[in-house]
């Protein structure tokens, strides 16, 4: 399975813009790159996901480099409520749409 | 549109035990996907259930089952407790007619082995 690294933590001031990082160098031709983040006392929650061009939805933004070793997840405006553990995952079609979750990376909202 | 829903909340087992926990899945959503979640960790797949099989497993032994029903719900059953056992138990759905590209978790159920 396909690894991705993100940092452990990071933090942000309430509405202004974040970017969350997430290298996966060894990610195949057929691999997804997915985005879910779990708030705290609750299942994980679909962000945005994305294959090569860059995708936005009401949530936030994924950027993925040229060559697919990285991406960065945009959240346009923070909030206190998108505090939460953010996990980068990358999902290959072919094998049944299971998700390997990593560590992710914890994101504090300072008001 | 009715969420992914689990039950119990909250359950406390013995060593040896054997426990089931229960997973509705989201209105229009065929397919069942199990994660264990343990403390501080993020979520590891156990196994997705589709069409009422096993359609694919994570490494974990066969005393962790499940079953799908027709109405796609489905059960998670683990057998011989273990004291590890302990986690947030968790499933998600999603649809293969949308190729599978999000998955609905619900709120997990609290596992705790002693």
């Amino acid at each position: 399975d396909a690894k991705t690294t993100q940092p452990n933590s990071m933090e942000s001031n309430e509405e202004e813009p974040v970017h969350l990082p997430c290298n996966h160098s060894t990610i195949s031709g057929t691999d997804y790159i997915h985005w879910y983040r779990q708030l705290p006392s609750q299942g994980p929650e679909y962000v945005i996901h994305g294959l090569t061009s860059n995708v936005n939805n009401r949530m936030a933004s994924l950027a993925i480099a040229e060559d697919r070793k990285s991406s960065t997840l945009i959240l346009h405006r923070a909030t206190l409520r998108d505090a939460a553990v953010y996990y980068c995952i990358l999902r290959d079609n072919n094998q049944g749409g299971k998700l390997i979750f990593g560590q992710g990376t914890e994101l504090s909202v300072k008001p | 549109e009715t969420g992914v829903t689990q039950s119990p909340t909250h359950l406390i087992k013995t060593r040896g035990q054997q426990v089931t926990l229960r997973c509705s899945s989201q209105s229009g959503h065929n397919t069942v996907s199990w994660y264990q979640q343990a403390l501080g960790q993020g979520p590891q797949f156990i196994f997705q259930y589709y069409r009422e099989e096993e359609n694919g497993r994570g490494n974990f032994p066969p005393r962790f089952s499940g079953l799908q029903f027709p109405n796609y719900s489905s059960e998670l059953n683990v057998n011989a407790l273990e004291l590890d056992d302990s986690a947030l138990y968790l499933c998600a759905s999603s649809s293969r007619d949308r190729g599978l590209s999000e998955q609905y978790f619900g709120p997990g159920t609290r596992l705790t082995v002693t």
